[in-house]
C-alpha cells in the first residue's frame, strides 16, 4: 500500500547506544518530518526536509542528526541515546506547500533504559 | 498568541451529543491550518486543510471553520459517536516559521 513506511515499529537501548529510525514513502512527496509525542506535548518538529539535498532543524533537534537518502528515504539517528529521548517517534511526508496534509508513518517506539 | 493552543484537554460525552473544539494560532503570516485524527496506537490522518479566512470545511457528520484574522477554528462533531473517540490535533503553518507548528492536541471520549 501506498505510504509513509517506518522501521522499527518499536525498539529499547541503553543509555549511550546509537541508532538510526528509517522512514521511506512511495507517494513522490518532496517534504519529509520527522517527529516525537510526549504525553501532553503533541507532536514537536525534530528535523525537517524540504527537498532533496536539504534539511533544517525543527523544534527540538538536540541529539538528533538526520539524512535525506533520496527523495524517498529520510533516516533519524540518536548517536547516543538518553532516557529522555524515550517517546514515540513519527516520521511524514507531504506534497508541500503547506496546503496539501501530512501523511504520517505508523510511528516508532522508542525506550532507553 | 504564539503558540498553537487547543481547548479543551479532554472531553468527555455521551454518545449522540455534539461536541466541539477550539484551535488558536498566530494570525499573524498565517498560510494554513490542519486539523488531524488520531486514533490511539494508530498515526494522524488528514481531516482538513483550509487557507482562507471564513473558510468551512465538512466531512460526515465532522466540520470545520477558519478565522484567520483573530487566530482560531472551530471542529464541530455533530451527534458523537463511540468510534470518534480519538485525540483531534490542529497545527498551524506560518510564513515566519516555515513548518507546521501543532497544538497539544483535545482528547475526545465518546461513551454509548
Amino acid at each position: 500500500n501506498a505510504g509513509v513506511t517506518q522501521t522499527p515499529k518499536f525498539q529499547v537501548l541503553k543509555t549511550g547506544q546509537s541508532m538510526t529510525l528509517q522512514c521511506a514513502q512511495d507517494m513522490n512527496h518532496n517534504s519529509m518530518y520527522w517527529y516525537r509525542q510526549d504525553p501532553g506535548m503533541g507532536l514537536r518538529l525534530i528535523y525537517y526536509s524540504a527537498s532533496e539535498g536539504t534539511t533544517d532543524k525543527g523544534e527540538v533537534p538536540n541529539g538528533y542528526n538526520v539524512s535525506r537518502l533520496n527523495k524517498r528515504e529520510f533516516s533519524l539517528r540518536l548517536e547516543s541515546a538518553a532516557p529522555s529521548q524515550t517517546s514515540v517517534y513519527f516520521c511524514a511526508s507531504s506534497e508541500g506547500p503547506p496546503s496539501r496534509a501530512d501523511t504520517f508513518g505508523s510511528g516508532t517506539r522508542l525506550t532507553v533504559v | 498568541i504564539l503558540n498553537v493552543e487547543q481547548s479543551p484537554q479532554s472531553l468527555h460525552v455521551q454518545e449522540g451529543d455534539s461536541t466541539n473544539f477550539t484551535c488558536s494560532f498566530p494570525s499573524s503570516n498565517f498560510y494554513a491550518l490542519h486539523w488531524y485524527r488520531w486514533e490511539t496506537a494508530k498515526s494522524p490522518e488528514a481531516l482538513f486543510v483550509m487557507t482562507l479566512n471564513g473558510d468551512e470545511k465538512k466531512k460526515g457528520r465532522i466540520s470545520a471553520t477558519l478565522n484567520t484574522k483573530e487566530g482560531y477554528s472551530y471542529l464541530y462533531i455533530k451527534g458523537s459517536q463511540p468510534e470518534d473517540s480519538a485525540t483531534y490535533l490542529c497545527a498551524s503553518f506560518g510564513f515566519q516559521g516555515g513548518k507546521l507548528i501543532f497544538g497539544q492536541g483535545t482528547e475526545l471520549s465518546v461513551k454509548p
